[in-house]
């Protein structure tokens, strides 16, 4: 499809208990993004994807963020024991290639720790 | 590394009033820079963008920006804003020697239109 399809649109955790995001990029589209954005509207970038491949993850928090783009399979942000501070709207974004189109967003999960 | 600031956090305009919304950036080279939207509980759609060429770049809905580059700006322009136009409005830049290509996003402007 045309879009960028992000699951579920709300999650609500318990601290201390996983969370696990999906995005399906649009097809042809290789370059896989996800940013964080904050109450703030700060948006702080965590992972990039090439294909199946992480492409920069700088931005990750290592010890309880991880991320996946498998072949034919939606991409995926998992947080092990969720902590109040990382609720926030997650985006993932694909480009066939960012230099050039920008990205395309999806519309976000909205991640809520109780 | 590349940063961008928009200066103004909230800007209020009247229906059918002209619209600028300021953008400035630093990086040592001609970035790519861009303009999005973020409407209430939405994703980021793409107003605009400038790679290179033209320094006036049209963008949908009718918005322009034009890229200084003694100014290290690219603002948005509209000359007569719609009340579907209050948002939010986000500038970013993209390196050119970014090995990740992530964009670096600034802090937003949130546009209220009076009617």
């Amino acid at each position: 499809g045309e879009e960028v399809a992000q699951t579920p649109k709300h999650l609500v955790r318990g601290e201390g208990q996983k969370a696990k995001l999906y995005c399906a990029p649009i097809k042809g589209h290789s370059y896989v993004f996800w940013y964080q954005q904050v109450l703030k509207n700060e948006f702080k970038f965590l992972i990039s994807f090439q294909n199946e491949n992480v492409f920069d993850e700088t931005g990750m928090p290592k010890e309880r963020f991880s991320a996946k783009c498998l072949p034919n399979s939606p991409c995926s942000l998992e947080i092990q024991a969720t902590k109040l501070e990382d609720s926030a709207v997650y985006f993932c974004a694909s480009s066939p290639s960012p230099e050039v189109y920008g990205y395309t967003f999806g519309s976000g999960t909205r991640l809520t720790v109780v | 590394a590349q940063s961008v600031t928009q200066p103004d956090i909230h800007i209020t305009v009247s229906e059918g009033a002209s619209l600028e919304l300021r953008c400035n950036y630093s990086y040592g080279a001609t970035p790519y820079l861009f303009w999005y939207v973020q409407s209430p509980g939405q994703g980021l759609q793409l107003l605009l963008k400038y790679f290179s060429g033209d320094t006036l770049v049209q963008g949908i809905k009718g918005f322009e920006a034009e890229f200084k580059r003694s100014q290290s700006s690219f603002n948005l322009r509209k000359p007569s804003v719609h009340w579907s136009d209050a948002a939010e409005y986000f500038c970013a830049v993209g390196a050119r020697d970014n090995y990740g290509q992530n964009f670096v996003f600034g802090p937003g402007t949130r546009l209220s239109v009076l009617p």
